[in-house]
């Protein structure tokens, strides 16, 4: 059957700084948007959505924003701590259930 | 990349029969498999961590013996839904971890679409 396989590109930012994660999308049907953090020997963990009706969205440290006419999401993190060291995957959904993911980023922050 | 297969990619079944969904790295070892469910419009919830070799960890609020998880290989995870009934019906996810690359990578199957009638 059909898989989803991923290659994870790199991020390292100082300890301090905002990060910023970026993902492109491909169905421009889709309508909603989640952001997951993925720490290791963790499943992934909700961190944001983002409604298509939207183009910004904030949460505690961490903003989306989103770009439909380019189809792009990204993921803003504000002052980057060790702790959010981990690997970030966007998803996107169209009307149906079914959640796609997109290609996650393994971030790294250095003390 | 790696790959993770997920089979039956949807399944319709009778209330009170069990359903077994499979998944498996195909180009990889996975000593660690995660099962979601996920609902409508809403983030994956994590229903169980798989351990190769030993029995699965729940989520609280998860059935083990509803869920039942078998993880009897390094490629191979089970997820059977026992006497499934329609409020199971939901779209369950796995995802597996290469146990000889980054640990911190997993990657997911496509998703098995359970309704039950």
């Amino acid at each position: 059957g059909e898989s989803v396989g991923l290659h994870l590109p790199t991020l390292s930012v100082q300890e301090g700084d905002n990060s910023i994660i970026n993902c492109a999308y491909s169905n421009s049907a889709s309508d909603y948007f989640i952001w997951y953090k993925q720490e290791s020997g963790k499943g992934p963990q909700f961190i944001i959505d983002i409604r298509s009706n939207m183009d910004k969205r904030q949460g505690q440290r961490v903003t989306v924003l989103l770009n439909k006419t380019v189809k792009h999401l990204s993921l803003q993190i504000a002052a980057t701590q060790p702790g959010d060291s981990a690997v970030y995957f966007c998803a996107e959904g169209a009307g149906a259930n079914n959640l796609f993911f997109g290609t996650g980023t393994r971030l790294t922050v250095i003390p | 990349g790696a790959v993770v297969s997920q089979h039956p990619s949807w399944v319709i079944c009778k209330s009170g029969t069990s359903v077994k969904i499979e998944c498996r790295s195909l180009d990889f070892q996975a000593t660690t498999m995660f099962w979601y469910r996920q609902f409508p419009k809403q983030s994956l919830m994590l229903m169980a961590t798989s351990n190769e070799g030993s029995k699965a960890t729940y989520e609280q609020g998860v059935e083990k013996d509803k869920f039942l998880i078998n993880h009897a290989s390094l490629t191979l995870s089970t997820l059977t839904v026992t006497s499934a009934h329609p409020e199971d019906s939901s779209f369950y996810i796995c995802s597996a971890r290469d146990r000889s690359g980054d640990l911190t990578e997993a990657f997911f199957g496509q998703g098995t679409r359970l309704t039950v009638v």
